[in-house]
């Protein structure tokens, strides 16, 4: 079954940092362009991040460039998501999603996790 | 960065009638990269449709995409009772990816 599993998540200080993981399964996960997305709660979906299939392109929303870091370790089939800094803007529930066709930089989420919820709060 | 606008906001309607739904882009959206997702309360989005008109796998032929350029609309041709959610759509052509504030149908 083709599956992605978030873990990581939880409540942080401001200004903390926090490591979320996405483990992939079912499918070639080093032939796929991987995204993380976040829904603040009430909200709606915010693209966070993206890296291409070997780790060596990566892109972010300017509202955590400099502060998240994504990465991805193919032979472990896991994506990271490294986030410094945080703060309460970043509350949300954090999802990983696959680009629906091999190798290709543009495309849909055709696969997506349940989800890791992470709270920024004193 | 391309800016979606979806519209109605809101929309009451009653299993078995039709629901269209908008989708307007502050530019031209490349290659007709856009994309549409269903979500469901505590559940992660599903991919509905990809490059503006073309189902995901699995996706009943009730949901069909067009569109172009800066327009696009989903219509789900007759409402099932498990089609009561919340629609969001997204454009993939240009970075920064961006999401469209989303369109809750409800039962009327």
């Amino acid at each position: 079954e083709v599956q992605l599993v978030e873990s990581g998540g939880g409540l942080v200080q401001p200004g903390g940092s926090l490591r979320l993981s996405c483990a992939a399964s079912g499918f070639t996960f080093s032939s796929y362009w991987m995204h993380w997305v976040r829904q603040a709660p009430g909200k709606g979906l915010v693209w966070v991040s993206r890296i291409n299939s070997d780790g060596s392109s990566t892109s972010y929303a300017d509202s955590v460039k400099g502060r998240f870091t994504i990465s991805r370790d193919n032979a472990k089939n896991t994506l990271y998501l490294q986030m410094n800094s945080l703060r309460a803007e970043d509350t949300a529930v954090y999802y990983c999603a696959r680009g629906r066709l091999r190798l290709a930089p543009a495309d849909a989420f055709d696969i997506w996790g349940q989800g890791t919820m992470v709270t920024v709060s004193s | 960065e391309i800016v979606l606008t979806q519209s109605p906001g809101t929309l009451s309607l009653s299993p078995g009638e039709r629901a269209t739904l908008s989708c307007r882009a502050s530019q031209s959206v490349s290659s007709s990269y856009l994309a549409w997702y269903q979500q469901k309360p505590g559940q992660a989005p599903r991919l509905l449709i990809s490059g503006a008109s073309s189902r995901a796998t699995g996706i009943p032929d009730r949901f069909s995409g067009s569109g172009s350029g800066t327009d696009f609309t989903l219509t789900i041709s007759r409402l099932e009772p498990e089609d009561f959610a919340v629609y969001y759509c997204q454009q993939y052509g240009s970075s920064p990816l961006t999401f469209g504030g989303g369109t809750k149908v409800e039962i009327k």
